[in-house]
């Protein structure tokens, strides 16, 4: 089955500890986000990549890093410098082209123990 | 700063009835434009996409776009107590570095009564 698989489903995180949410797709999709929703708000862009091997900043990537070493995979890592990481993060891929939507894979929930 | 408007809701509608969800943007540039449904704890579905102005159906949904009011729309008919959901509209980026960036309102919850 073609999709966008993200691991885990939910995430805790202790103080000062960077953690790593999985991100894989194996529909050729180009390009990938990631995302952060909070309750009452809408969607973030954190990171996005167009390309293996580049990616760009979004509104809000201060706290969060990222790789694109693999077309598959865009691993995203909330850092010990996100002082309010506890949200829904999502991760989306798109295929080439102008007019493309993005498709979402099922998130992952981050907690802050 | 690129924005999408949509009412928050919630939107009350009986179940059998058309509800409409409404959704307007500021940059005048975009040429694409989606309708996501999220249910609760859930990441979005796409569920219609438009690009030319006038109206677009598919199964009990129509989504209709006036670009020259910069204003996009997403008819539901014979609501279903399984179509409540937030419902996001997202307007495409087709410019420059950001070709393929999507600009998310913050959704409207919908909620079809039995």
């Amino acid at each position: 089955d073609g999709g966008i698989t993200q691991s885990p489903k939910y995430l805790f995180r202790k103080e000062g500890q960077n953690v790593t949410l999985s991100c894989e797709q194996n529909l050729n999709h180009d390009a990938m986000y990631w995302y952060r929703q909070d309750p009452g708000q809408g969607l973030r862009l954190i990171y996005y990549s167009q390309i293996v091997n580049d990616f760009q900043k979004g509104d809000i990537a201060e706290g969060y890093s990222v790789s694109r070493e693999k077309k598959e995979s865009f691993p995203l890592t909330v850092t010990s410098a996100q002082k309010n990481p506890t949200a829904f993060y999502l991760c989306a891929s798109r295929p080439f082209g102008p007019q493309a939507a993005q498709y979402f894979g099922p998130g992952t929930r981050l907690l802050v123990l | 700063q690129k924005e999408v408007e949509q009412n928050s809701g919630p939107l009350s509608v009986p179940e059998g009835a058309i509800a409409s969800l409404n959704c307007t943007y500021s940059d005048r540039g975009s040429q694409s434009f989606f309708w996501y449904r999220q249910y609760s704890g859930k990441s979005p579905e796409l569920i219609m996409f438009i690009y030319s102005n006038g109206d677009k159906e598919d199964g009990r949904f129509t989504a209709q776009l006036n670009k020259a009011s910069q204003y996009v729309s997403l008819l539901i008919r014979d609501s279903q107590p399984s179509d409540s959901a937030t419902y996001l509209c997202a307007v495409n980026m087709d410019y420059g570095g950001s070709q393929g960036n999507l600009i998310f309102g913050k959704g409207t919850k919908l909620s079809v009564k039995p």
